[in-house]
């Protein structure tokens, strides 16, 4: 079955914690991206990579890291948690063909940090 | 960077009425627009994207309508159904070169009274 999994779906951590969300696809998708969604503000991305080894920010990169080392994985780090990044984390995954944009979405990430 | 608009938040019809969700984006270069429908406690799905090449596309009882020179695109839904009671949220897109950017707007309540 195509789909996006994210680990894990929810997680309480406190101010400060390390912590690594996982993303990963299984459809040899190119793109993959990071969301964050909090009420009245829809979806902001947070970083982007158009295949390995290349990442890029989004529009609300501050306090988030992420890597690329392979096709299929794209994990969100969060170094030093703050309590403004609690919400609603979504990856997303799609090709990069001109023809079909469309964006796949992980099940979500409810982060609340302490 | 790119910074879309959209209107109303919250939005009630009558069953078998139709909705209109509007959108407005600032960035000429944005060149995919789609609209994306995210039931309660689910992940955003895709229901309709239009190119900047084309002016209108329609899907069933849902159709978009984009006007490149006013920088707006509008979601159309014809006789709604209680089961289009969703979150419905429009994006754009810029790609240039290595680099493709999705902003979202804050999204639109959809409430269909039965």
């Amino acid at each position: 079955e195509a789909q996006v999994t994210q680990n894990p779906r929810y997680l309480i951590t406190v101010t400060g914690k390390k912590l690594t969300v996982t993303c990963s696809q299984n459809m040899n998708h190119e793109y993959m991206s990071w969301y964050r969604q909090d009420p009245g503000l829809g979806l902001r991305q947070i970083y982007y990579s158009m295949n390995v080894e290349v990442t890029d920010k989004g529009d609300v990169p501050e306090g988030y890291k992420v890597s690329r080392k392979e096709k299929r994985n794209f994990p969100l780090i969060l170094e030093s948690p703050s309590p403004n990044q609690t919400s609603l984390y979504f990856c997303a995954s799609s090709s990069t063909g001109t023809r079909n944009n469309e964006q796949f979405f992980g099940p979500g990430t409810r982060l609340t940090v302490l | 960077g790119e910074n879309v608009e959209q209107h109303p938040s919250t939005l009630s019809v009558q069953e078998g009425d139709s909705a209109v969700i509007k959108c407005t984006y600032s960035d000429s270069a944005s060149n995919y627009f789609p609209w994306y429908k995210q039931e309660l406690g689910k992940r955003p799905q895709l229901i309709i994207d239009i190119r900047s090449n084309v002016g209108e596309k329609k899907d069933q009882r849902i159709a978009v309508t984009l006007n490149k020179t006013a920088k707006h695109f509008s979601l159309h839904i014809t006789e709604t159904q209680p089961e289009d009671s969703a979150v419905y949220f429009c994006a754009a897109m810029r790609s240039s070169g290595s680099a493709r950017q999705l902003t979202f707007g804050s999204g639109t309540q959809l409430t269909v009274l039965p």
